[in-house]
C-alpha cells in the first residue's frame, strides 16, 4: 500500500523554482521520507531524504512540515534536464531490513 | 555515486521459456538487494526482497515459483523468470543496498514475451 500521495503532474518554467508536493500522512515516527527521480526507462536515481529536519543537498532541498504529514521538494532552478517522474517514497523497516514504499509520482515538465 | 548494473539491459523471449536477469553492486558489497517491476506509465511495485545467504522475502501476490531469486553472493542477485507468459512482460529494475541510509539502483531490464 502506498503511503505517499503526489500530483500526478505538474510543469514548470526553465530557470524557475520547481516545487513538487507530497502527502505522507500516515507515516510513522521513524520512516524516512526519501525522493527519487525516473528519467524514462531507466532506474531512479536518487535526490534527498529527510526525517523531520530541512535537507539541502547539491540537486534539491526538502521542507518537511512539522507534524511530518507532508514535505515539498524543490528544485531551485529547473532546467530542461529535469524533466523526469519524481518519487516521493517512505522507507519502511521490515523483518530486519528496510524497504522503499513508492507512490504514484509526479510527472514534471519543465518548459522551455 | 555507487554503482548497480543489470545484465541484460533488455531482452525477448518465448512464450513459455526462463530468463534469468542479472543485478550486480560494481563498487560495493550488498547484503539485501531489492527486485521491482514497473509497467509502463505506472510506478515501481516492489517484489522481493533478497538477502545474500538466505531465501528472499517475497511482496503479498508475487508468485515466488515463477520468480525465482538467488543472491548467490554480496555483489550478485539474479531473478529467473520462469515458464514467462506475455502478462510478464515488463521492466524490471534492481537495487542494492549499501547502508542504512543508501540504495541505488540499477538502469532496468526490459522484458518482453512474444
Amino acid at each position: 500500500d502506498a503511503k505517499t500521495t503526489q500530483p500526478p503532474s505538474m510543469d514548470c518554467a526553465e530557470g524557475r523554482a520547481a516545487n513538487l508536493p507530497c502527502n505522507h500522512s500516515t507515516i510513522s515516527g521513524n520512516e524516512y521520507v526519501y525522493w527519487y527521480r525516473q528519467i524514462h526507462s531507466q532506474g531512479p536515481q536518487y535526490i534527498i531524504h529527510g526525517l523531520k529536519n530541512n535537507e539541502t543537498n547539491e540537486m534539491a532541498s526538502l521542507i518537511i512540515t512539522e507534524d511530518r504529514k507532508s514535505s515539498t521538494l524543490i528544485l531551485p532552478h529547473a532546467t530542461l534536464r529535469d524533466t523526469a517522474v519524481y518519487y516521493c517514497i517512505v522507507r519502511v523497516a521490515t523483518s530486519g531490513t528496510y524497504k522503499y514504499i513508492f507512490g504514484t509520482g509526479t510527472r514534471l515538465k519543465v518548459l522551455a | 555515486g555507487a554503482v548497480v548494473s543489470q545484465h541484460p539491459s533488455w531482452v525477448i523471449c518465448k512464450s513459455g521459456t526462463s530468463v534469468k536477469i542479472e543485478c550486480r553492486s560494481l563498487d560495493f558489497q550488498a547484503t539485501t538487494m531489492f527486485w521491482y517491476r514497473q509497467f509502463p506509465k505506472q510506478s515501481l511495485m516492489l517484489m522481493a526482497t533478497s538477502n545474500e545467504g538466505s531465501k528472499a522475502t517475497y511482496e503479498q501476490g508475487v508468485e515466488k515459483d515463477k520468480f525465482l531469486i538467488n543472491h548467490a553472493s554480496l555483489t550478485l542477485s539474479t531473478l529467473t523468470v520462469t515458464s514467462a507468459h506475455p502478462e510478464d512482460s515488463s521492466f524490471y529494475i534492481c537495487s542494492a543496498r549499501m547502508s542504512s541510509y543508501e540504495q541505488y539502483f540499477g538502469p532496468g531490464t526490459r522484458l518482453t514475451v512474444t
